[in-house]
């Protein structure tokens, strides 16, 4: 069975910090991993999805890396602001599934 | 495109009513997808619909729930004889093919408290 860790479980920075959040995950024939972002009480908002063949992606300030073989992905935020507040998700989508396995989340607080 | 609608957005239920939520996904979508997430946790999947076809059902899913997307547009969740575990966020998303190329878009939300 597929399982999905995020650590760490909450961050606290100081705006315009570089930080990193880390997700792992137990079974590595996956298809893709996506990162999500969500405000309290609110959906989620996909922000960068890579493909079990890819090593990265990037978008704006975002950037996240996959190694399958070990079932790691980073997502890496440059100059943090404290509109990045929020809970990052990390979620893989299973071989032979349509099915994405979650985390429980990083909730990442950037102080003015 | 005013992406995935989910309504209502908040439903406050008396333990043992019947609720029924909505969502409409992207319009060219033709794949529906169903998440509950509880407090601090990741969502953890309901069920998906291929156009009015729900081909996949999570033992999360129990009796009390069903679901429906009878035109292949949108779909609709029912609970009946709510219980207080059933408090949630329900999340919907749709994919216009495949996830494993084109990922998945989801709605902001229904959150159920059930009193």
């Amino acid at each position: 069975k597929q399982e999905v860790t995020q650590i760490p479980a909450a961050l606290s920075v100081p705006e315009g910090e570089n930080l990193v959040l880390n997700c792992s995950f137990t079974d590595s024939a996956i298809y893709n991993l996506q990162w999500f972002r969500q405000d309290p009480g609110k959906g989620l908002t996909s922000l960068l999805l890579i493909q079990s063949s890819q090593r990265e992606q990037t978008s704006g300030r975002l950037n996240a890396s996959l190694d399958k073989s070990s079932g790691r992905s980073t997502l890496y935020i440059a100059a943090s602001q404290p509109g990045d507040s929020a809970t990052y998700l990390c979620a893989v989508l299973q071989g032979g599934s349509e099915k994405l396995v979650f985390g429980k989340g990083t909730k990442l607080t950037v102080n003015p | 495109d005013t992406g995935v609608s989910q309504d209502p957005r908040h439903k406050i239920t008396k333990r043992g009513q019947n609720v029924t939520f909505r969502c409409d996904p992207i319009s060219e979508h033709n794949r529906l997808y169903w998440y509950r997430q509880t407090l601090g946790q990741g969502p953890e999947f309901l069920t998906y619909f291929q156009n009015e076809a729900q081909l996949e059902k999570s033992r999360l899913l129990s009796d009390r729930f069903s679901a429906e997307r009878p035109k292949g547009s949108f779909s609709t969740l029912e609970i009946q004889r709510t219980e207080q575990g059933d408090s949630a966020m329900y999340l919907c998303a749709s994919s216009l093919g495949r996830p494993t190329s084109y990922g998945y878009t989801f709605g902001s939300g229904t959150r159920l408290t059930v009193v």
